[in-house]
Formats: structure tokens, sequence, C-alpha cells
């Protein structure tokens, strides 16, 4: 079964509002785990690291005021995509590994974010 | 730089035999992944390498060289349904996957 649980699976939200996004780790605890998007067609971009306790770390290119997280928890870190725009419809997949060696990424399900 | 590379897509026959290449530069090596996507879905967990040579699970397999930064994906019998994208992704020093940009599989009947 899923170890990986994210929410919601789809959202159409207005141009302008602020959606959030969930993602548990169901039976381990995940002290990093990692938010992606991906356009279309293309391959996944890591867009940051969620650390539990501390700062996440966001990749260059990837505005830390417009993609808010955060990892209250050790099992839940959030991704907040504020002011929405139409460009920022994408796909956005959550991770998390039960280690750091061999351990895979456990893949949430994925949002599909559609901003009109 | 760190850098993953595998073909853009490719094409095989239903019943056939595919590999799917991929070679890696990594800052330090701590094993290498591959991941089966579908579309508009997250990617699912295939196989995990760091030892050289070749691990087999049922119709995949997959191979490793750390001395060639090389490694591939071997799908047997296939089927309609691993028409899909396969993602190599390799972990660094640091234990952050690095990923390649994929290989779209298109099976054929």
């Amino acid at each position: 079964g899923a170890v990986v649980s994210q929410h919601p699976s789809r959202v159409i939200c207005k141009s302008g509002t602020s959606v959030k996004i969930e993602c548990r780790s169901l039976d381990f605890q995940a002290t990093t785990m990692f938010w992606y998007r991906q356009f279309p067609k293309q391959s996944l971009m890591l867009m940051a690291t969620s650390n539990e306790g501390s700062k996440a770390t966001y990749e260059q290119g990837v505005e830390k005021d417009k993609f808010l997280i955060n990892h209250a928890s050790l099992t839940l870190s959030t991704l907040t995509v504020t002011s929405a725009h139409p460009e920022d419809s994408s796909f956005y997949i959550c991770s998390a590994s039960r280690g750091r060696g061999a351990s895979p990424l456990h893949f949430g399900n994925g949002t599909r974010l559609t901003v009109t | 730089g760190q850098n993953i590379d595998q073909p853009t897509e490719m094409t095989a026959t239903e019943g056939a035999i595919v590999q799917i290449n991929c070679t890696y530069q990594t800052s330090g090596f701590n094993g290498l992944f591959w991941y089966q996507q579908h579309a508009g879905e997250a990617p699912t967990f295939l196989s995990y390498n760091v030892l050289d040579g070749l691990e087999e699970k049922g119709r995949f397999s997959s191979f490793l060289s750390r001395s060639k930064g090389y490694s591939y994906l071997l799908l047997k019998e296939l089927q309609m349904k691993d028409s899909a994208s396969y993602l190599c992704g390799a972990k660094d020093s640091n234990y952050q996957l690095i990923w390649g940009a994929g290989t779209k599989l298109i099976i054929k009947p």
C-alpha cells in the first residue's frame, strides 16, 4: 500500500488565491521530504527539500516566498502556493524516504493544480 | 557538474525485449534507482543498484557498472501496460537523488 499520502489530488483555484498541499508519510518518520514540480511531458524538477523543524532548502530559481514549505512534524510537510497564477498550473509531487542509503524515494500520488 | 543522460524516447514491440540505458556523473555515488511513471501519475519504484552487476526482478532487470558510470534497465516480454516513462536517478555523496530527464517508452502491438 501507499507509504506517502498527498492531498488533494486535484485542485482548481482562481488567480490570486493560495493553495495548500499536504504530504504525509504513513508508516515511517521522515525528517526530510522533497517537493517536485512536473510540467507536461517534462521530467521531475526538484523545487525544495523540506526539513523537519528547520527551514526548507530551495533550489535555484524557486521563489521561497511564493512556495511556502512547512515541515512541522516528522510525518507531515505542506506546500502552499501563494498568490497563484496560471503559470503555476502544474503537477506537484512530494516524496519521502525511510532512510538515506538504499532506501528508495516513495512518492505521493501528486496534486494537479489548475489556476484559472 | 552532476548529470544523468538517458534517451528521450524508445519504441518497442509487444512481447519483445528493450534495454534503456543511463549514464551518470555525480559527486560521489550512493546508488542508482529506476522508476516507472505513467502519464499523469507519480513515479513508482522499480529497482536499486549500488554494487556492480545485474539485479533481476521478474520481467525487469537492472544493471550497474560503477567504473563506467553506466546502468541499464531491461524489460522482457513487453506488455502494452509497460508504455510509460522510465526515470533513472543516482544518489550523490549527500544522498540527494539526481534525476535524468526520463525515457518515454512506446510499446506497439
